[in-house]
């Protein structure tokens, strides 16, 4: 089946530095790729989509100069949190698309910002 | 008022018992309904999936969707400690490419011994 990779699983990181985030499908060509936030006992909250070679589409209150995506190739799409602060502590899910595959999830990255 | 509404639980049933699911939803565009279990700490793993009206079966699990009254579920047969999870349901509107998927709140279970 159809298998997302995502690293790191688990970061720290001190206030005001950057951590990037990677998620790759490792069998496939993701068409397009997904980045959620997820914060305790709460579902999946979209954050922005990208497609391949194309600027990502950032949903209503993400803040784009924050979560840098970048979506390189079809099988390699990056999340970058900026200047990161004790807010952005979260746990991070990318899911990657493809006509065959439906939506694969990565296992996700838990961003703990002090 | 959500597009996608999930009973958040937490639903605790007996080893054995059958788990029953539900999400309601309001677009009526949505064309492709999926269920995911997620682990504490983990992302979502894909359950079942289905594109029309009525029941889908593999192994212990039943998917139900009903179109005409935008109601989907999903029955757990023989329930397992290991099936102790939070359970999305998650719809699109299928074709395009970039087509998101927007999920419900999600449902807490836990099965005991």
């Amino acid at each position: 089946g159809a298998v997302v990779s995502q690293h790191p699983s688990w970061v720290i990181c001190k206030s005001g530095t950057s951590v990037k985030i990677e998620c790759r499908s490792l069998d496939f060509q993701a068409t397009t790729m997904f980045w959620y936030r997820q914060f305790p006992k709460q579902s999946l909250m979209l954050m922005a989509t990208s497609n391949e070679g194309s600027k990502a589409t950032y949903e209503q209150g993400v803040e784009k100069d924050k979560f840098l995506i970048n979506h390189a190739s079809l099988t390699l799409s990056t999340l970058t949190v900026t200047s990161a602060h004790p807010e952005d502590s979260s746990f991070y899910i990318c899911s990657a698309r493809s006509e065959g595959h439906g939506y694969t999830f990565g296992s996700g990255t838990r961003l703990t910002v002090v | 008022q959500k597009e996608v509404e999930q009973d958040p639980g937490p639903l605790s049933v007996p080893e054995g018992a059958i788990v029953s699911l539900n999400c309601t939803y309001s677009n009526s565009a949505f064309q492709y309904f999926m269920w995911y279990r997620q682990y504490s700490r983990k992302g979502p793993e894909l359950l079942m999936y289905t594109y029309s009206s009525g029941n889908k079966e593999d192994g212990r699990f039943t998917a139900q969707v009903d179109k005409s009254s935008k109601y989907i579920s999903l029955f757990i047969r023989d329930s397992q400690p290991s099936d102790s999870a939070t359970y999305l349901c998650a719809m699109s509107v299928i074709k395009a490419a970039g087509n998101k998927l927007t999920f419900g709140g999600g449902t807490r279970v836990l099965v005991k011994p």
